[in-house]
């Protein structure tokens, strides 16, 4: 099945600093993929859509200019948190959509902002 | 707009039994349903997706069912081992002109299966 990697899988950085998380997929070509936050206990919110070669498409609420989205190739959409926070520390996790709209999920990034 | 509700939130049950997980959507008008599992602090394990015109998929000891008219789904585990341990979400594609839209999850219900 068609596989999707997350890069780093878990990272600590300091309040102020920005921290960007890389999803790739890795065995076919994702027009669009999404990006995906989840607290403890809850459940995925999708934060975005991004769509390659295109600006991303944020859901109401989620700040563009805190968290940068970067769709630059068919297999690599990235995740920048800019001036990270503690309560931006959460489980993110991605999902590219193949051709026939399948998506499939990254394993998740860990951030935690201290 | 569409809204997702899974019950019961959690759920713990003795080892060797068989269990049913709900799933509810608002809005019948849906393109596919799917059942996820995920294990604590880690990504998600698609289980089963069933497409809009179908009434149910099975993968081993697992059965899920949909009713799009009521607007429900049922995640079925046959012989439950404490492996089967995680939390099960749900998630709807919503229907309509563009079947690339975006899915909706479910809080997911924590299940725990007790040797």
């Amino acid at each position: 099945g068609a596989v999707v990697s997350q890069h780093p899988s878990w990272v600590i950085c300091k309040s102020g600093t920005s921290v960007k998380i890389e999803c790739r997929s890795l065995d076919f070509q994702a027009t669009t993929m999404f990006w995906y936050r989840q607290f403890p206990k809850q459940s995925l919110m999708l934060m975005a859509t991004s769509n390659e070669g295109s600006k991303a498409t944020y859901e109401q609420g989620v700040e563009k200019d805190k968290f940068l989205i970067n769709h630059a190739s068919l297999t690599l959409s990235t995740l920048t948190v800019t001036s990270a926070h503690p309560e931006d520390s959460s489980f993110y996790i991605c999902s590219a959509m193949e051709l026939s709209y399948e998506q499939y999920f990254g394993p998740g990034t860990r951030l935690t902002v201290t | 707009k569409q809204e997702v509700t899974q019950i019961p939130a959690a759920l713990s049950v003795p080892e060797g039994e068989n269990l049913v997980l709900n799933c509810s959507f608002t809005d019948s008008a849906i393109y596919n349903l799917q059942w996820f599992r995920q294990d604590p602090g880690k990504g998600l394990t698609s289980l089963l997706l069933i497409q809009s015109s179908q009434r149910e998929q099975t993968s081993g000891r697992l059965n899920a069912s949909l009713d799009k008219s009521s607007g429900r789904s049922t995640l079925y585990i046959a012989a439950s081992q404490p492996g089967d341990s995680a939390t099960y979400l749900c998630a709807v594609r919503p229907g309509g002109y563009s079947s690339a839209s975006k899915i909706i999850f479910g809080s997911g219900t924590r299940l725990s299966i007790r040797p």
